[in-house]
């Protein structure tokens, strides 16, 4: 079965840190790997996505994330967070054949304080 | 381009009651989902459709709840009757087949009193 663990259930960082929320993901088939982000009273939005090839993957806002296929993680990092990133991020894998079934994991709240 | 949309965005029902929302993807996408998303938590699909064939509603509380996509475009998901802990958003959202990415609609938010 596959799953998708973040440990972090609130990340709280200054304005203009930097950042990283981690998740880690388990499966016994290939997967794609992909970031949401979820702003208050709204849906989700696609921040990046891994499909393949080059292992870091830059998305939208200045996020990055980087694909670790031996420790089965693909972290999100950001240089320098503002306050309008204050928001629920949410890691997800999809199986790459089969049932294409989507997993998200519980996500992380990050808080950016001024 | 539209995105996914959904309506109602907000409904508040009394227990027993029933409760429908509606779901319009975006064009061209034969993939619909609807998700559920509690509090605090990440979304659980309730069922997959590939235009009008739903291949995954495992996941699916057929006592109370159903779906349909009766033309492969438009869907409905109703609760029958709504229960307290069906609180929740339900979110729907659509791609471009099976192995792309998902794109999310903003969500109907439904509290049951």
């Amino acid at each position: 079965a596959q799953s998708v663990t973040q440990l972090d259930s609130q990340v709280p960082v200054f304005e203009e840190a930097p950042v990283e929320l981690r998740c880690n993901y388990s499966s016994s088939v290939s997967v794609y790997l992909f970031w949401y982000v979820q702003y208050p009273n709204q849906g989700l939005q696609l921040l990046l996505k891994y499909l393949s090839g080059s292992t870091l993957v830059k998305g939208i806002n200045g996020f990055e994330a980087e694909f670790n296929k031996s420790q089965t993680s693909f972290h999100l990092r950001k240089p320098s967070v503002h306050i309008s990133d204050t928001a629920e991020y949410f890691c997800a894998v999809q199986l790459s054949s089969g049932t294409y079934k989507y997993i998200f994991g519980t996500g992380t709240r990050l808080k950016v304080l001024a | 381009e539209a995105g996914v949309v959904q309506s109602p965005r907000y409904k508040i029902i009394e227990k027993k009651q029933p409760v429908a929302f509606w779901c319009n993807p975006i064009s061209g996408h034969n993939t619909l989902y609807w998700y559920l998303q509690n509090l605090g938590q990440g979304p659980e699909l309730l069922i997959r459709y590939e235009n009008e064939e739903a291949v995954d509603d495992s996941q699916l509380p057929k006592d109370r709840f159903s779906a349909e996509r009766l033309k492969g475009v438009d869907s409905t998901l109703k609760i029958q009757p709504a229960e307290l802990g069906d609180s929740a958003v339900y979110l729907c959202a659509s791609s471009s087949g099976s192995g792309n990415t998902i794109y999310f609609g903003e969500g109907s938010w439904l509290t049951v009193v």
